[in-house]
């Protein structure tokens, strides 16, 4: 299974509403699909798991959906802190996958 | 607060054996509910899951890199440790130590990392 992950930039203000799309290239299960974000020189952190459920503590402003084996992560107002690189990741056939990233930069 | 901090050498020559170790501090490593992961990222690419162990020793490895990559677990200093032989420049990446979940906290099976370190740069040159 390939995570391809959409666009690979956003140009975006404090404030604004944004969606990051993955795409898997074949069947997967939901129940095993997760989000991350990565601010830089920090370690990874759970946002999403099984393609909707907020991780503990992770605001209400981050969400998750699915049609199929497309995959999105919203988040309703950016805030400053908000501004990393995302990645889907889905365990599938004893293997965890991530996708290439998508970096939410300042405009 | 659960931590993991990854320690090892930042730089090996080609050819040499990279070993990293991943202190788990604040959780228990002999829990059943969880496996422990190395995971690594390219510089300027995305991540790459390397493999994981159990507490009892069960592992599996991403089979790119099956033959090369050794796991282990101390459960007695609650640390885990990779190894990887032969390295070559394609090997220079950020090292990554996470704790994988097997449940959520309703009960329901999850494959995803929960906590990780922040990781530690090894480069391979000569």
């Amino acid at each position: 299974i390939v995570l391809t992950q959409s666009p690979g930039t956003l140009s975006l203000s404090p404030g604004e509403r944004t969606t990051l799309f993955c795409r898997a290239s074949g069947p997967v299960d939901s129940t095993f699909l997760a989000w991350y974000q990565h601010r830089p020189g920090q370690a990874p952190r759970l946002l999403i798991y099984g393609a909707s459920s907020r991780a503990t503590g992770i605001p209400d402003r981050f969400s998750g959906s699915e049609s199929g084996t497309d995959f999105s992560l919203t988040i309703s107002r950016l805030e400053p802190e908000d501004f990393a690189v995302y990645y889907c990741q889905v365990y599938h056939s004893a293997i965890w996958t991530f996708g290439q990233g998508t970096k939410v930069e300042i405009k | 607060q659960v931590q993991l901090q990854e320690s090892g050498p930042g730089l090996v020559k080609p050819s040499q054996t990279l070993s990293l170790t991943c202190i788990v501090s604040n959780a228990s490593i002999t829990s059943g509910h969880y496996f422990w992961h190395w995971i690594r990222q390219h510089p300027g690419k995305g991540l790459e899951w390397i493999g994981y162990i159990y507490y009892n020793g069960n592992l599996y490895y991403n089979p790119s890199l099956s033959g090369r990559v050794t796991l282990s677990i101390d459960t007695s200093k609650s640390h885990f440790s990779l190894t990887l032989s032969s390295v070559t420049a394609a090997d220079t990446a950020i090292y990554y130590c996470a704790r994988g979940r097997y449940y959520d906290d309703s009960g329901y099976i999850v494959r995803d990392f929960d906590y990780w370190g922040r990781g530690t740069m090894v480069t391979v040159s000569s």
